[in-house]
């Protein structure tokens, strides 16, 4: 495996519901990030960890909790969610996040709320 | 004055034209510019970025302008192709990518 990985690719799930979105980077990379992508909206930034460490929350509602393990994976725990959460939620990394560089970005996960 | 403001919104063109992406900015101490290209059902990938102290970089067939009295910056894609369809999202940062600003994207579609 190569890039970075998310899973699963799509996920339904009721608003009384409980899941997690799972990445994983395999570029050695020390900064993992959640951004949210909507239709006709800019990509927005939800949360920054470096080095397992948590260096930015864009003010992300606490039904969103992240998990860093280690600095090669990323979670987002989903819990009572709302219609308005339905989006594409990517993962990405990059060497560093308090430099500027490429950020390397997974497929997303097509997260759909009922 | 973190907003990056994207034009147009949609772009259609036909192969071998010239599409150009245009982005505006506010924050003067942003000074990394960078391009994603996303493909439907893909991840943003990195096209090609700048930095403030040139005013055009060229990397095969894409090419960015900055103009940074305007604070303005483009993307031209030159003698488009199909395979070119995809969205388009300029960016900037003043030094951080935890302070990655993103505009809202452009749909480009290059037609035969």
């Amino acid at each position: 495996e190569t890039g970075v990985t998310q899973t699963p690719r799509h996920l339904v799930m009721g608003m009384t519901n409980k899941k997690s979105l799972k990445c994983e980077q395999h570029l050695g990379h020390n900064a993992m990030y959640w951004y949210k992508q909507s239709a006709k909206k800019p990509l927005e930034l939800m949360f920054v960890y470096s080095l397992e460490e948590r260096v930015e929350n864009n003010s992300v509602p606490s039904r969103f909790s992240p998990e860093c393990p280690n600095s090669s994976h990323l979670f987002l725990h989903l819990h009572t969610l709302q219609p308005e959460d339905s989006a594409l939620y990517l993962c990405a990394s990059s060497q560093e996040a308090g430099n500027t560089g490429e950020l390397f970005f997974g497929e997303g996960s097509r997260l759909t709320v009922l | 004055q973190q907003q990056v403001k994207q034009s147009p919104q949609s772009l259609i063109v036909q192969k071998g034209g010239i599409p150009i992406i245009n982005c505006a900015y506010e924050n003067t101490a942003f000074d990394y510019f960078p391009w994603y290209q996303q493909f439907p059902g893909k991840g943003p990938a990195l096209l090609i970025a700048i930095r403030p102290d040139v005013s055009e970089k060229k990397e095969g067939r894409f090419t960015i302008s900055f103009n940074k009295s305007a604070k303005q910056f483009s993307l031209h894609i030159m003698d488009s192709q199909p395979g070119d369809s995809a969205t388009y999202f300029c960016a900037a940062t003043p030094g951080s990518n935890y302070k990655l600003t993103f505009g809202k994207g452009t749909l480009l579609t290059v037609n035969p």
